[in-house]
């Protein structure tokens, strides 16, 4: 079963505007949660965290928002750039055994038109 | 510093055979991850080692085995493919705790 879902596949925006990504989870154990972002034949590079504890972060352009009633996160990019063209993933971890795994979203692959 | 490393790239085998993959994590990163990430999908995970041993594994069959050296390289190994397993294969390292975990840049396997 998928715990980390991302239901919006693709996403397009133009320069300078807000892009807004969203993730919902399912398992109320997850205390810890990360973007990262992907460009075709690399892998995934961490763009921004997030703990439970906190309900927002924030690093220059890039802002996560957490609401652990509605589990539910999203991601901020603001002004968005055309160089931020690519699949964004959430991933969270929380696995109660110790183990750093992480549950990742399908992505959702976001288009920022010049 | 080099991130992490994976050798092959890319690779091609049949049904029925066996596959080993190699990362080689950042310096002074004792814990390796490996995820599968199938086309249209999320990446998902296998194993993680820490310090060469197991710490964590996921909903895969035991046909999927890895194993960490001494030098926290990894190897993952895959007996009886199936055309199931073609993917993309990726390995994270991370300091070990709860922290951000660097991934490579996988290596594409083909099941025919």
């Amino acid at each position: 079963d998928q715990q980390v879902k991302q239901n919006s596949p693709s996403l397009s925006v133009q320069e300078g505007r807000i892009s807004i990504l969203n993730c919902d989870y399912t398992n109320s154990m997850f205390d810890y949660f990360l973007w990262y972002k992907k460009y075709p034949a690399e892998g995934p590079t961490f763009l921004i965290s997030i703990s439970s504890i906190k309900d927002k972060n924030e690093d220059g352009r890039f802002t996560v928002f957490l609401n652990k009633s509605a589990k539910h996160l999203s991601l901020h990019i603001v002004p968005s750039q055309p160089g931020d063209s690519a699949v964004y993933f959430c991933a969270a971890s929380g696995d109660q055994t110790g183990a750093n795994n992480l549950f990742f979203g399908t992505g959702t692959r976001l288009t920022v038109i010049p | 510093d080099a991130g992490v490393t994976q050798s092959p790239t890319h690779l091609i085998k049949t049904r029925g055979q066996h596959v080993t993959l190699r990362c080689s994590p950042i310096s002074g990163h004792k814990s390796v991850s490996w995820y599968q990430q199938v086309l249209g999908q999320g990446p998902q995970f296998i194993f993680q080692y820490y310090e060469k041993e197991e710490r964590g594994r996921g909903n895969f069959p035991d046909r999927f085995s890895a194993r960490q050296f001494p030098n926290y390289s990894s190897e993952l190994n895959v007996n009886a493919l199936l055309l199931g397993d073609s993917a993309l294969y990726l390995c994270a390292s991370s300091l070990g705790g709860l922290d951000e975990q660097y991934f490579g840049p996988g290596t594409r396997l083909t099941v025919t």
